[in-house]
């Protein structure tokens, strides 16, 4: 299983401003790229797999691009409200039922 | 429905109890995976069951014991845990490999 970086591990953003994360990972033999939200006593909830480079996928305020030559995904919020508060994990999947995750960004929005 | 539901939520035990933690889903998903998680790092496999069949185990030591009793439900038995097996235990399903996980909530683990 390969490394999976996210960065910064958290941040704190004003509510209504946008802000945006990292996730870095082995880009050899890449399949496939999850993006998961994760509140605080619930669910992980998968947000986004995206497969294929320069792909760019959304959800509402929050959207995703990938670049799978130089190994990264970010991950964008636009005008943050206080229910985007929450862990962001990213993962590589590698076609085989595995999921190698990175340890997460956690996004606190201040009122 | 498109939940996964994990019991209990939390558990305390002693390095000589044996416990199950429990995991159900009814969205007709094949494969069904455990992961272990401790604070402020990734969330590592443990077992994927993929049609009711063992199909991986990443080298988790024999105290932990996955058992699937049918397409629905996936347990996991925990005996001669060690204090270092304490994390948060989560459950998850994907319609077959290599789609989005659904996960359960978890069950928060402490051995004494």
């Amino acid at each position: 299983i390969l490394n999976v970086e996210q960065s910064p591990q958290s941040l704190h953003v004003q509510e209504g401003d946008s802000t945006n994360f990292t996730c870095s990972f082995p880009s050899s033999n890449f399949y496939a790229l999850h993006w998961y939200r994760w509140e605080t006593a619930k669910s992980p909830e998968a947000l986004f797999v995206m497969t294929l480079n320069g792909d760019e996928k959304k959800k509402g305020r929050i959207s995703a691009t990938l670049n799978t030559k130089e190994g990264y995904s970010y991950l964008y919020i636009k005008g943050s409200q206080p229910e985007d508060s929450a862990t962001y994990l990213c993962a590589r999947d590698h076609n085989d039922y595995k999921l190698s995750f990175g340890a997460g960004t956690t996004v606190t929005v201040r009122a | 429905d498109t939940e996964v539901t994990q019991t209990p939520k939390h558990l305390v035990m002693g390095m000589t109890n044996k416990k199950s933690l429990k995991c159900e889903q009814h969205m007709g998903h094949r494969a069904m995976y455990w992961y272990k998680q401790k604070a402020k790092k990734p969330p590592e496999l443990m077992f994927v069951y993929s049609y009711e069949k063992l199909s991986i185990n990443e080298s988790v030591p024999s105290r932990f014991s996955p058992e699937c009793p049918n397409s629905s439900l996936l347990n996991l038995h925990l005996h001669a845990l060690q204090p270092e097996d304490s994390a948060l235990y989560l459950c998850a399903s994907s319609p077959t490999g290599s789609e989005k996980l659904f996960f359960g909530s978890g069950t928060q683990l402490s051995v004494l």
